[in-house]
C-alpha cells in the first residue's frame, strides 16, 4: 500500500486570504500526481494531472507545484472564496494502474 | 455525453444479501475502477480494469467481484453483504496518453447501507 499523506487534514480560511497545503508521496517509481476537488454531495473532479518534476499548473485562482525528487506537491488557493470550500484530494500514480489517494485537505472558507 | 453513470444512487441491504452496482461510461475509456469512501479514509481502490476482459484487484477487493465484458460497463457485485461494506461507492474511468493515465472521471456515487 502506497503512503500518500496530505496535510493539514482540515483548515479554515478567511475569505480573501490565500492558503496552501501539501501532498507527500513516495519519490520512487513516479508516473503522475493528480489533484481533485471534491465538493460535499458531489463527485471528485480533476484539477490537475502533473507528470514532470518542477511542473507548475494553474486553473483560475488555484495552482499546484510538483517536486518528484523529494516527493511532494503543493496546492495553492489565492484569494479564497466561499465556493472554494471543498475537500482537495491528491493521488499518486506509480505506473501500476492503481491510483493511491490521500485522505484529503478539507478547506472551509469563512465569509 | 452522459459521462460516468452509476445505479442505484441509494441502496439498503440486509446482511447476507447480494447485489450488483452498475457503472457505465460513454467516453470509450480503457480504464475503469471502483472505489469506496469511508469516513476518515481516502478513496480506496476495490477493483480495476484496463480493458474489456481484463480485471485486477485493488487495495480492498475482499467481498467484491467485477467483470468487464464490454468497454462501457463495469459492474461491481457484492457476494454476501456485510455491515462493513456500508460505504459510498464511486466508479471512475480514464484513458491513456503517452503511457500515463489522464484524470479520472467519477460517477455520482452509490450510497450503500448494510443492516
Amino acid at each position: 500500500i502506497l503512503n500518500v499523506e496530505q496535510s493539514p487534514q482540515s483548515l479554515h480560511v478567511q475569505e480573501g486570504d490565500s492558503t496552501n497545503f501539501t501532498c507527500s508521496f513516495p519519490s520512487s517509481n513516479f508516473y503522475a500526481l493528480h489533484w481533485y476537488r471534491w465538493e460535499t454531495a458531489k463527485s471528485p473532479e480533476a484539477l490537475f494531472v502533473m507528470t514532470l518534476n518542477g511542473d507548475e499548473k494553474k486553473k483560475g485562482r488555484i495552482s499546484a507545484t510538483l517536486n518528484t525528487k523529494e516527493g511532494y506537491s503543493y496546492l495553492y488557493i489565492k484569494g479564497s472564496q466561499p465556493e472554494d470550500s471543498a475537500t482537495y484530494l491528491c493521488a499518486f500514480d506509480n505506473g501500476n494502474n492503481r491510483l493511491a489517494f490521500g485522505k484529503g485537505n478539507q478547506v472551509v472558507v469563512i465569509p | 455525453n452522459a459521462g460516468v453513470t452509476q445505479t442505484p444512487k441509494f441502496q439498503v441491504l440486509k446482511t447476507g444479501q447480494s447485489m450488483t452496482l452498475q457503472c457505465a461510461q460513454d467516453m470509450n475509456h480503457e480504464y475503469m475502477s471502483w472505489y469506496r469512501q469511508d469516513p476518515g479514509m481516502g478513496l480506496r481502490l476495490i477493483h480495476y480494469s484496463v480493458g474489456a476482459g481484463i480485471t485486477d484487484q485493488g487495495e480492498v477487493p475482499n467481498g467484491y467481484n467485477v467483470s468487464r465484458s464490454t468497454t462501457e460497463d463495469f459492474p461491481l457485485r457484492l457476494l454476501s453483504a456485510a455491515p462493513s461494506q456500508t460505504s459510498v461507492y464511486f466508479c471512475a474511468s480514464s484513458y491513456l496518453t503517452g503511457g500515463v493515465y489522464n484524470e479520472q472521471f467519477f460517477g455520482p456515487g452509490t450510497r450503500l447501507t448494510v443492516l
